[in-house]
């Protein structure tokens, strides 16, 4: 099973800062089988980036997906208000792993 | 375009069914995946069914309890875990991964 890493925890930024978050596997995931979903309070995940790199269906292009093999980022170019939430990072190579997230608060 | 049924209180010991119908798309096209997330935690995949035939991939941890199982006649995909305990308490998600869709939610309270 892999298992992955996220890294910050907490990421504290003021809005319209650049957010980069970290998602390291402990293997390679297969095909860039990497995903990233923004889950606010009492609310269901929202998928944002799929294939490591391919944006959602409307997802703003200031959210951007990258890496392969064990190191995946997702980066955020200027913060909106909005975007204040945690971010969990998903393989879905079989089995499937959730890392366990980083929270992006305001400092 | 997934709805799944109400929330569920259990004893420990007893098990739980959970219904995920699709619609709006086409059922056999995409698998459907189940994920947990205990209350104040992360999320945790539990496993998948592939609605076309019916194929199964559980989470090592759950694999002994866990059995889903599809019903192409109704676009529905079940998933029962047995020998509840209290960690099991949490929110219950079916989603299809590379769509965003997402079930409502289903809570189960696993108390004596």
């Amino acid at each position: 099973e892999i298992v992955l890493t996220q890294s910050p925890g907490t990421l504290s930024l003021s809005p319209g800062e650049r957010a980069t978050l970290s998602c390291r596997a402990s293997q390679s995931v297969s095909s860039s089988y990497l995903a990233w979903y923004q889950q606010k309070p009492g609310q269901t995940p929202r998928l944002l980036i799929y294939g490591a790199s391919t944006r959602a269906t409307g997802i703003p292009d200031r959210f951007s997906g990258s890496g392969s093999g064990t190191d995946f980022t997702l980066t955020i170019s200027r913060l909106e208000p909005e975007d204040f939430a945690v971010y969990y990072c998903l393989q879905y190579d079989t089995p499937s792993t959730f890392g366990p997230g980083t929270k992006v608060d305001i400092k | 375009h997934l709805v799944q049924s109400g929330a569920e209180v259990k004893k420990p010991g007893a098990s739980v069914k959970i219904s995920c119908e699709a619609s709006g798309y086409t059922f056999s096209k995409y698998f459907i995946h189940w994920v947990r997330q205990a209350p104040g935690q992360g999320l945790e995949w539990m496993g998948r069914v592939d609605p076309g035939n019916g194929n199964t991939y559980y989470a090592p941890k759950v694999q002994d309890r866990l059995t889903m199982a599809r019903d192409t006649s109704t676009s529905t995909v079940y998933m029962e875990l047995s020998s509840l305990r209290s960690e099991d308490t949490a929110i219950y998600f079916c989603l299809v991964l590379t769509q965003g869709y997402w079930g409502q939610g289903t809570l189960v309270t696993v108390s004596a």
